[in-house]
């Protein structure tokens, strides 16, 4: 099982608001690093979607959007599209694996 | 921009050595990054396998140190991974990645497309 925990599946309708949790320890999270989100569409690479915690890269719409409190990040999608069904995978470090990237399981976004 | 493309062989025997390259396209590998593999079993999430700087330096995910090696060419622009002694649980998507260090940590901000791998005789 992974270090940081997501819920494994969400969905929601068109134009809805979503959340996915990551949620980790003092280890990691709670330690203070940086939370960054991956998309993964069915069949492709990830692709960096949120990076330090809340920012999105160039080309990365505002309807996404990352937070973090504790030892916990989230990821909302609003006015969520079809386009938007996906795979989506949290990464931080872990100071007491020594492991310098560790990743959620994933969450598999359902657009119903 | 930068592109990264996998290649190597998607079979390999139990107890072998698994052996991928990751071409650098659109820029060098001997820029200010850090270049990692990540890899994905079938119906799975992700995991770290490792990194390689331009100068050798290398950082290994624990739980495969004993078995990884990452190496870089500078004069074909391109870096390795070899895996030993593999199994079925080896079996995976294995994909190359651009680090992107935000205050000394990575995130991972270009993907190659990713390669099939399967462990079996």
């Amino acid at each position: 099982q992974s270090v940081l925990t997501q819920p494994p599946s969400v969905s929601g309708a068109p134009g809805q608001r979503v959340t996915i949790s990551c949620t980790g320890s003092s280890s990691n999270i709670g330690a203070g690093y940086d939370v960054h989100w991956y998309q993964q569409l069915p069949g492709t690479a990830p692709k960096l979607l949120i990076y330090g915690n809340s920012n999105r890269p160039s080309g990365v719409p505002d309807r996404f959007s990352g937070s973090k409190s504790g030892t916990s990040a989230s990821l909302a999608i609003t006015g969520l599209q079809a386009e938007d069904e996906a795979d989506y995978y949290c990464q931080s470090y872990d100071s007491s694996l020594s492991v310098h990237a560790v990743f959620g399981g994933g969450t598999q976004l359902t657009v119903l | 921009q930068v592109q990264l493309q996998e290649s190597g062989p998607g079979l390999v025997k139990p107890s072998g050595t698994l052996s991928l390259t990751c071409a650098v396209s659109g820029g060098s590998i001997s820029s200010s990054n850090w270049w990692s593999w990540v890899r994905q079993p079938p119906g799975k999430g992700l995991e770290w396998i490792g990194e390689i700087y331009h100068s050798g330096s290398t950082n290994y995910n624990p739980s495969l140190k004993s078995r990884v090696t990452i190496s870089v060419d500078k004069s074909k622009n391109q870096f390795s991974l070899k895996l030993s002694s593999v199994t079925a649980a080896d079996t995976a998507v294995y994909y190359c990645a651009r680090v992107w260090l935000m205050r000394g940590l990575p995130a991972f901000d270009i993907w190659g497309q990713g390669t099939m791998v399967t462990v079996s005789s």
